[in-house]
């Protein structure tokens, strides 16, 4: 199982761009997540989703979208980018009482 | 905000148990205590959890207070590896992380 894998590893972008960060996962696991973490500080939840069809907000959901259109697949768009969205994105999915974190993606936008 | 609270830093000797505490004064009777720790700047790595009983894996074990109220992680024998963040958790689904504990091991 290659787990939980998250592309691109790195973006730059500019104010008002949109991008979509791809979050995907071969264990078969329902419940999905993506977190952000600033410089220095813990992960805050952003949205997340309990099975194909179904999402919810968390923490900070504001300025991101979700869709879960399959079991494997969670992608995050960002819908108009901003510098506060300067961040690592963190992906995750669940089995049972354990989160499996991906390796993230480090955004900046300038 | 996170319902737990952990000192932001700690120091232990390579080879010594390190004990991260946690007070969860808060914790509601089916929230369990979750503990993921975080290494340089890779994603969270579970480590254990548990509701009211110790628990113990072959990475560390959890010593949970009988008023459920406080939490104890502990590594027994801690390497330079175990350097990272260790964030504990109470939740009953969703993973709400704080600031945690940054354990830093020293040879």
């Amino acid at each position: 199982n290659a787990g939980v894998t998250q592309t691109p590893k790195f973006q730059v972008l500019k104010t008002g761009q949109s991008m979509t960060l791809q979050c995907a996962q071969d264990m078969n696991h329902e419940y999905m997540s993506w977190y952000r973490q600033d410089p220095g500080m813990g992960l805050r939840l952003i949205h997340y989703s309990v099975g194909a069809g179904i999402t919810d907000q968390g923490e900070v959901p504001n300025g991101y979208n979700v869709s879960r259109s399959t079991t494997e697949d969670f992608p995050l768009r960002l819908l108009s980018a901003a510098p506060s969205q300067t961040s690592v994105y963190f992906c995750a999915s669940m089995r049972g009482d354990t989160q499996y974190f991906g390796p993230g993606t480090r955004l900046t936008v300038l | 905000d996170a319902k737990t609270t952990q000192p932001p830093s700690m120091d232990c000797a390579e080879g010594r148990a390190a004990n991260l505490p946690c007070n969860h004064s808060t914790i509601s009777g089916n929230e369990y205590v979750y503990w993921y720790r975080q290494i340089h700047s890779q994603g969270p790595q579970y480590i254990i959890h548990g509701l009211k009983n110790n628990e113990t894996n072959e990475m560390a074990s959890l010593i949970i207070t009988e008023d459920r109220k406080s939490s104890t992680l502990i590594l027994p024998h801690a390497t330079l590896r175990d350097t990272a963040v260790y964030y504990c958790i109470v939740s009953t689904d969703k993973l709400i992380f704080g600031t945690g504990t940054r354990l830093q091991v020293f040879p």
